[in-house]
């Protein structure tokens, strides 16, 4: 399966600042996906990054708050604008698994914003 | 509205017992299920997936699926405290996302 690094790992950002998250895969995949989870709860799906095409975003996540890039087929970003203490949470990135069906995450960043 | 439903737990088990980790969904076009472990401040880990009815064995671990009754289930035996972690239930309808359910936290005592 996929291996993905996340950076970075962890981040206390100030409130009103941007973090941008990047995530390498070692192999070309066609979609990336970005997850939220919040303490003590379970992945919620920001958005679907495809190269080449803008992204996809789920309800309730909008691109001026979490643009994202795709510039190619092994890498993506995501940012976190404009933030806030209730954008506090783990951000992870995955890719499906392609042969062996099942997402593969990155490591995850823990972000806490002050 | 695409469901997964799981028990919060925490499930707490003796060590060298059998843990029974159960998953509900609400739609039927629901077509692959998948487990995964998530270790405190971990990323989730794929441990399982099973995509038609009956038992899929993996070493410890066997899931456990009847979609009839919209249900599947992870068990694991001769649980180990190297077990204890959050275990996320994902279901996936064809050419759509993952949806995960809530996660059950299992503990497993020495």
């Amino acid at each position: 399966s996929a291996v993905i690094s996340q950076k970075p790992s962890r981040d206390i950002c100030q409130r009103g600042t941007s973090l941008t998250i990047q995530c390498q895969v070692d192999s070309q995949v066609t979609m990336m996906f970005w997850y939220r989870q919040q303490p003590g709860q379970s992945l919620t799906l920001i958005a679907t990054a495809n190269q080449g095409s803008e992204a996809t975003y789920e309800s309730g996540f909008v691109i001026d708050k979490f643009p994202i890039s795709r510039p190619n087929l092994t890498f993506s970003t995501l940012t976190v604008s404009n933030m806030s203490p209730e954008d506090s949470s783990i951000y992870l990135c995955s890719v499906d698994g392609g042969a062996n069906p099942g997402y593969t995450f990155g490591s995850g960043t823990r972000l806490t914003v002050v | 509205q695409k469901e997964v439903e799981q028990n919060s737990g925490p499930l707490s088990v003796p060590e060298g017992a059998i843990a029974s980790l159960n998953c509900t969904y609400s739609d039927r076009g629901s077509q692959s299920f998948f487990w995964y472990r998530q270790y405190s401040g971990k990323s989730p880990e794929l441990i399982m997936s099973i995509y038609s009815n009956g038992d899929q064995e993996d070493g410890r671990f066997t899931a456990q699926l009847n979609k009839a009754s919209q249900y599947v289930s992870l068990l694991i035996r001769d649980s180990q405290p190297s077990d204890s972690a959050t275990y996320l239930c994902a279901v996936r309808i064809r050419g759509q996302n993952f949806v995960f359910g809530p996660g059950t936290r299992l503990s497993v005592l020495p």
